[in-house]
């Protein structure tokens, strides 16, 4: 079957820096997405990798590694406003996204 | 760029109430569009995907006849839940993919939270 593993909850530190790690497994690969989602708001898209290495836009990072199933989105910088869910989505060899379930990331000040 | 726009944001109704959400593409074409259901801390979950011009492809287990998807033209897709319950209260999200390649992302819509009383 089609899984896609990430952490439920986390918490860091206003300033500091998070890595929430997802790790998949699906029939074919075509790409693994980030999005952010506030509570009772849609998601927002963050990053999409397709290819091995790392992706930064601004605070936020994106690494993919195909071979291991493995992806992590790194957060720089916390900010109180980063607060949020954070969706990790894998589109398979039929272009379908599978979901992970989300990682609540709470910032502390 | 890549606006979606979902409407009505919130709707509280009566029971046996037939209730449309409309999901548009501002500033793109949206061959796609996907209709996600969402509840209270858990993830996405997938109802259906419509192409313009095409029947929608339902998911498992999503009831075809209660969820009606319309997918006109380029820019709307309309869910019609008909004869709404309380158990289909949820947070309805949409999402549209546009033109190219089929890895484009996909942007979301604000959700409409659907309260059945």
């Amino acid at each position: 079957g089609q899984n896609i593993d990430q952490p439920t909850e986390m918490t860091a530190t206003e300033g500091a820096i998070v890595q929430i790690n997802c790790t998949y497994q699906t029939s074919g690969f075509n790409g693994l997405f980030w999005y952010q989602q506030h509570a009772g708001e849609a998601p927002t898209f963050l990053s999409y990798n397709v290819l091995d290495g790392l992706e930064e836009k601004g605070r936020f990072s994106s690494f993919l590694s195909r071979s291991k199933g493995y992806s992590y989105l790194l957060l720089k910088e916390l900010q109180m406003k980063d607060s949020a869910s954070y969706l990790c989505a894998v589109m398979d060899s039929n272009y379908q996204l599978i979901w992970g379930a989300g990682t609540k990331l709470i910032i502390k000040p | 760029g890549a606006v979606v726009s979902q409407h009505p944001s919130r709707v509280i109704c009566k029971s046996g109430t037939s209730v449309k959400i409309e999901c548009r593409s501002l500033d793109f074409q949206a061959t796609t569009m996907f209709w996600y259901r969402q509840f209270p801390k858990k993830s996405l979950m997938l109802m259906a995907t419509s192409n313009e011009g095409s029947k929608a492809t339902y998911e498992q287990g999503v009831e075809k006849d209660k969820f009606l998807i319309n997918h006109a033209s380029l820019t709307l897709s309309t869910l019609t839940v008909t004869s709404a319950h309380p158990e289909d209260s949820s947070f309805y999200i949409c999402s549209a993919r546009g033109l190219g390649a089929d890895n484009q992302p996909q942007h979301f819509g604000d959700g409409t939270r659907l309260s059945i009383l």
